[in-house]
């Protein structure tokens, strides 16, 4: 059974950071594209950043560029989401999802259940 | 402002059916396939449909896809009290460079 289990969120001043961490379990880590994705109070999806399999490529949304760093481990069958500069419009429930590839394009197939981030004085 | 337009709500009666439309452009749903979520309250999201009309195992065939240029739409049939819940289109834009989602639809099953 594939499971993801992010782990980090929490209470931060503005300007602080933060650490996010998804540990997966169930299937073959190493070979899947791998996403985060936010969700801030009551409002809709937001796609925050990807990474290759081997980590040699990622992705951003204009609005962390700069600010956030998405990374892996592989060996741990982990994800990371190093935040910095963090802002209150960061202030969302974080989802780390499992990117599959059918051949003919890819997408998030598996989510977990997410973890908070408020970004507060 | 999201780059793919989803309709903030549609509702319509229990064992009817009912269609959420997607509205992109050609950089992403003109470009590349769309996949559909399932958000049900408080919970992460969950596939509904990818490639554009494909179900994954276990989602019934109540749940259809199709695309159209630079459109898309999800068919739900024979709803459920269950259905409701809340309903995202998502693809990749080429010129962007990054996953786009619609801003979702609320879905009420009166």
């Amino acid at each position: 059974e594939v499971q993801l289990v992010e782990s980090g969120g929490g209470l931060v001043q503005p300007g602080g950071s933060l650490r996010l961490s998804c540990a997966a379990s169930g299937f073959t880590f190493s070979i899947y594209w791998m996403s985060w994705v936010r969700q801030s109070p009551g409002k809709g999806l937001e796609w925050v950043a990807n990474i290759k399999q081997d980590g040699s490529e990622k992705y951003y949304v204009d609005s962390v560029k700069g600010r956030f760093t998405i990374s892996r481990d592989n060996a741990k069958n982990s994800l990371y989401l190093q935040m910095n500069s963090l802002r209150a419009e960061d202030t969302a429930v974080y989802y780390c999802a499992r990117e599959y590839c059918s051949g003919t394009s890819c997408y998030p197939d598996y989510w977990g259940q997410g973890t908070l981030v408020t970004v507060s004085s | 402002q999201s780059v793919l337009t989803q309709p903030p709500s549609v509702s319509a009666a229990p064992g009817q059916k009912v269609t959420i439309s997607c509205s992109g452009s050609s950089f992403n749903i003109g470009n590349d396939y769309v996949s559909w979520y399932q958000q049900l309250p408080g919970t992460a999201p969950k596939l509904l449909i990818y490639d554009n009309n494909k179900r994954p195992s276990g989602i019934p065939d109540r749940f259809s896809g199709s695309k159209s240029g630079t459109s898309a739409t999800l068919g739900i049939t024979g709803l459920q009290t269950g259905d409701e819940a809340d309903y995202y289109c998502g693809t990749w834009d080429s010129s962007l460079s990054v996953r786009v989602f619609g801003g979702g639809t609320k879905l009420t099953v009166l």
